[in-house]
């Protein structure tokens, strides 16, 4: 199964309102999960179950779903937001990731 | 907590092998799924191999089909991997990675992961 993410890079500024989305090659149910990675860092689980947040995430994260297409939010950008996060499906094996979606600073 | 702490990665000769290890601590290991996923220098994430919480289900990526194995041993918490022929392109950090899900072959996420341990196939 195939992820397009778009877009793959995303300048914004802290306060923004940011989207990120996922487009799956074919139905993934909800077995679809988001993670943040910072340079020179492992990823960080944010959203799994396509919309449920992990433990200890902070509730400006987002997730839904509709078909096949997944967005991530961020209500409000915060500094330590900037990164590149990752969508994957664990609905099939082999799992897959998205090509990833860099987040910069204006 | 939970810690994962990856070992064995280095430098290796193309057609080499390399057998990497995790430890694994603060949580239950024989009871979850565990994966392998790597990153190439400056490139996206890919998933590599799954073994079950008993080992008696395995999944692997096409790229690593018959080269690479994974293993478990779950009377000292520890996960392996097992790279044989290795290519170039299998240069990569690689994580050790916890299943989300208790006792199934289907999670729904990756909760923790280890600090990585860099392959690199040069000759």
């Amino acid at each position: 199964i195939q992820l397009t993410q778009s877009p793959s890079f995303l300048s914004a500024s802290v306060g923004d309102r940011v989207t990120i989305t996922c487009r799956a090659s074919q139905g993934v149910s909800s077995y679809l999960a988001w993670y943040q990675q910072k340079p020179g860092k492992a990823p960080k689980l944010l959203i799994f179950a396509a919309s449920t947040l992990h433990s200890g995430v902070p509730s400006r994260f987002s997730g839904s779903e509709s078909g096949t297409e997944f967005t991530l939010t961020i209500s409000s950008l915060q500094p330590e937001d900037f990164a590149t996060y990752y969508c994957q499906q664990l609905n099939t094996y082999p799992i897959t990731f998205g090509q990833g979606t860099r987040l910069e600073i204006k | 907590q939970v810690q994962l702490v990856e070992s064995g990665g280095g430098v290796v000769q193309p057609g080499g092998s390399l057998r990497l290890s995790c430890a694994a601590s603060g949580f239950t290991f024989s009871s979850y799924g565990m994966h392998w996923v790597r990153q190439a220098p400056g490139k996206g994430l890919q998933w590599v191999a799954f073994i079950r919480y008993d080992g008696d289900e395995k999944y692997f990526a096409d790229s690593v089909k018959g080269r690479f194995t994974v293993s478990r041993d779950n009377s000292k918490n520890t996960l392996f991997l097992q790279m044989n022929s290795l290519r170039p392109e299998d240069t990569s950090v690689y994580y050790c990675v916890k299943d989300r899900t208790l006792g199934a072959t289907f999670g729904i996420g990756f909760d923790f992961w280890g600090q990585g341990t860099l392959v690199t196939v040069s000759s």
